[in-house]
């Protein structure tokens, strides 16, 4: 069975600075992949990366950033500098057929 | 480019009746995916459907059905309606499949009493 855990369910920030969400991951199959999904208070959801389970290069994107580590089958997504935007939950999922989500952490960006 | 359409958006219904809701994906996307969301257990792969076919699917009842046709218009449907069925069901679609980027529709809220 394929699990998600984002221990997080809420974190609150001031305007500009950097919050790190965590995401921890549990399966037994080989070839997976790894997504994250924001999804602001108008509620559709929002592709935001994938990441194949062989490619372990961390990326960056503007703002965002991601940390990939198969040894502690974590993928943890970094907003830098973080704006009131940003709030918004995101969910961490897997999956090679079919996806997994974690429960998903608010984030609160106040002014 | 028109996103992913539901309807409809939301809907009130009753213990033991069926409901039908639709979802029209992304021109050219062929691969259509259903979830439920709930403040309990969160969101939940429930099918995907390729091509007119089921080509994955959750662990739920087989209350729970759907179909996709030739235009890749997707319905779901839930017979005998309960109370916890109550949720936001979320349809994505995608070019390839639901391991693939995926775009979400803005979900159908059915609330049943």
């Amino acid at each position: 069975a394929q699990k998600v855990t984002q221990a997080q369910t809420e974190i609150s920030v001031v305007e500009k600075e950097d919050v790190t969400l965590d995401c921890v991951y549990e399966t037994r199959d080989t070839t997976y992949y790894l997504f994250w999904y924001k999804q602001p208070p108008s509620g559709e959801l929002v592709f935001l990366i994938r990441r194949n389970s062989f490619d372990e290069q961390n990326e960056i994107s503007g703002r965002y950033s991601w940390n990939f580590q198969k040894s502690t089958s974590s993928f943890n997504f970094t907003i830098t500098a973080s704006q009131v935007v940003d709030s918004a939950v995101y969910f961490c999922a897997l999956g090679n057929s079919k996806l997994t989500f974690g429960k998903g952490i608010t984030l609160s960006v106040r002014p | 480019k028109a996103g992913v359409t539901q309807t409809p958006r939301y809907l009130i219904k009753t213990r033991g009746q069926q409901v039908t809701l639709s979802c029209s994906p992304i021109s050219g996307h062929r691969s259509v995916s259903w979830y439920q969301q709930t403040p309990g257990q969160g969101l939940q792969f429930l099918f995907e459907y390729f091509s007119e076919t089921q080509r994955n699917k959750g662990n739920f009842p087989g209350r729970f059905s759907g179909r996709q046709f030739s235009n890749s218009r997707s319905e779901m449907n839930v017979s005998t309606l309960e109370l916890g069925d109550s949720a936001l069901y979320l349809c994505a679609s995608s070019f390839r499949d639901s391991v693939f980027e995926q775009f979400f529709g803005p979900g159908t809220r059915l609330t049943v009493l």
